[in-house]
């Protein structure tokens, strides 16, 4: 079984405007998730995890990602998104075998 | 500190060739995990090792290896190349392993397959 599902490919947003990328997860136990941002001709970056604690969780460049245990979701958040911000986003968790299982991918595209 | 080195960036290499693949981790990362990224899908784990000791394989053919080294630096060796393995390999270093902590990528290594 898939451990871990962003559906949707695209998300297409104006600047300014709130942004989100999905992620759902499928694990047993205690989830540890990520999320990471490939920007165009340059390698992934690490955004932000939840390992434990508040289930809102604060990020690098103003991103922030919400844990739901009940919807077992993780969804990223800008609340005003910059077109600086376009680029291919990852959702990763850590699976049943204990390496990192990465989601397909999101690209997003900010337009001005 | 210096981030994550991978060497070579571009390789061009004919089918049933052998490539080996470097990666020199951060500084006292002991972590360096291997993935292989394709615009069809997406980022696929190869493995990852830890302190010298392979810790997770991906579902890949026995033709992919690695091994890591003492100095932490990994190498991945590809053997008897296919088409199918053109792709972009990165590698991640972390301080614990990979599924706990966040992974710093290198800028990766192109393998374009002829």
């Amino acid at each position: 079984a898939q451990s871990v599902a962003q559906p949707e490919d695209q998300v297409n947003v104006a600047e300014g405007n709130p942004l989100t990328v999905k992620c759902t997860y499928s694990v047993s136990g205690n989830p540890y998730l990520f999320w990471y941002v490939q920007y165009p001709n340059r390698g992934l970056q690490f955004l932000l995890k939840y390992i434990t604690g508040d289930n809102l969780v604060k990020g690098s460049y103003g991103f922030e990602a919400e844990f739901n245990k009940s919807q077992t979701s993780f969804h990223l958040k800008k609340p005003s998104a910059l077109v600086s911000d376009s680029a291919l986003y990852f959702c990763a968790v850590r699976d049943d075998d204990y390496k990192l299982s990465f989601g397909a991918g999101t690209t997003v595209t900010v337009r001005a | 500190k210096a981030g994550v080195t991978q060497t070579p960036r571009y390789l061009i290499k004919t089918r049933g060739q052998q490539v080996t693949l470097s990666c020199s981790p951060i500084s006292g990362h002991r972590s360096v995990s291997w993935y292989q990224q394709t615009p069809g899908q997406g980022l696929q784990f190869l493995f990852e090792y830890f302190s010298e000791t392979q810790r997770n394989k991906g579902n890949f053919p026995g033709r992919f290896s690695g091994r890591q080294f003492s100095n932490s630096r990994s190498e991945m060796n590809v053997s008897t190349l296919e088409l199918g393995d053109s792709a972009l390999y990165l590698c991640a270093s972390s301080l614990r392993l990979a599924g706990e902590d966040e992974q710093y990528f290198g800028p990766g290594t192109r393998l374009t397959v002829t």
